[in-house]
């Protein structure tokens, strides 16, 4: 356990669907970032906040995708109309300053 | 776009010998790190090595870095069947205005017999 956690750990979801995930970084962790895996495939970096502020976005991210983080705490990332290629692992991680990444145990997105 | 490229892509070994992976990567860093992955969860931070460093250990982990040949390796000891899991090499770019966000190779899966 490294002290982030996601939640869900696995969603199942039909094609068109909006889903919501939750990430709860380590508390004193100023840092939050999300990333989605593919098999086979390392993490790709989706988005970045610092405290409240999301200070960037992948190009991986299209209008479909929206990532909040209220007072600095806790993140959701809501993926909205859903499309099987959505279909991944969503990682959340944070840090403190520019050191190690932590990373959550993820959530599994199938979309059918 | 993925910076980084382990090699190789697949290592099996039997329990008790040493495991190396390679990490190859194309910019410049700030620091270069490795996670463990075991089949369909999350990543497990194992070191973080910065560009002015050269080796660090931890435990059964030995990790070395060669900013000039813009290379890492990994060396497990004494393996155990429980080290079986994919290892990723992850780099922070120093690019003007990056906000640290790691690139990731495509790991190497680790099969460790008993």
């Amino acid at each position: 356990d490294t002290g982030v956690s996601q939640d869900p750990r696995h969603k199942i979801t039909k094609r068109g669907q909006n889903v919501t995930f939750r990430c709860d970084p380590i508390s004193e962790h100023n840092r939050l970032y999300w990333y989605r895996q593919t098999l086979g495939q390392g993490p790709e970096f989706l988005t970045y906040f610092q405290n409240e502020a999301q200070l960037e976005k992948s190009r991986l991210l299209s209008d479909r995708f929206s990532a909040e983080r209220p007072k600095g705490s806790f993140s959701t990332l809501e993926i909205q109309r859903t499309e099987q290629g959505d279909s991944a692992m969503y990682l959340c991680a944070s840090s403190l300053l520019r050191n190690e990444q932590f990373f959550g145990p993820g959530t599994r997105l199938t979309v059918l | 776009s993925q910076q980084g490229e382990e090699d190789p892509q697949a290592l099996s070994i039997q329990e008790g010998e040493n495991a190396t992976m390679n990490c190859s990567y194309k910019t410049s860093i700030n620091n270069l790190q490795w996670y463990r992955q075991n089949s369909g969860r999350g990543l497990v931070h194992l070191i973080l090595i910065r560009s002015n460093e050269r080796e660090k250990h931890s435990g059964r982990l030995r990790v070395t870095l060669d900013t000039s040949k813009k290379s890492s390796s990994l060396l497990i000891t004494a393996s155990r069947a429980a080290d079986t899991a994919s290892y990723f090499c992850a780099t922070d770019p120093m690019v003007r205005g990056s906000n640290y966000k790691l690139t990731f190779g495509k790991g190497t899966l680790l099969t460790v017999n008993p």
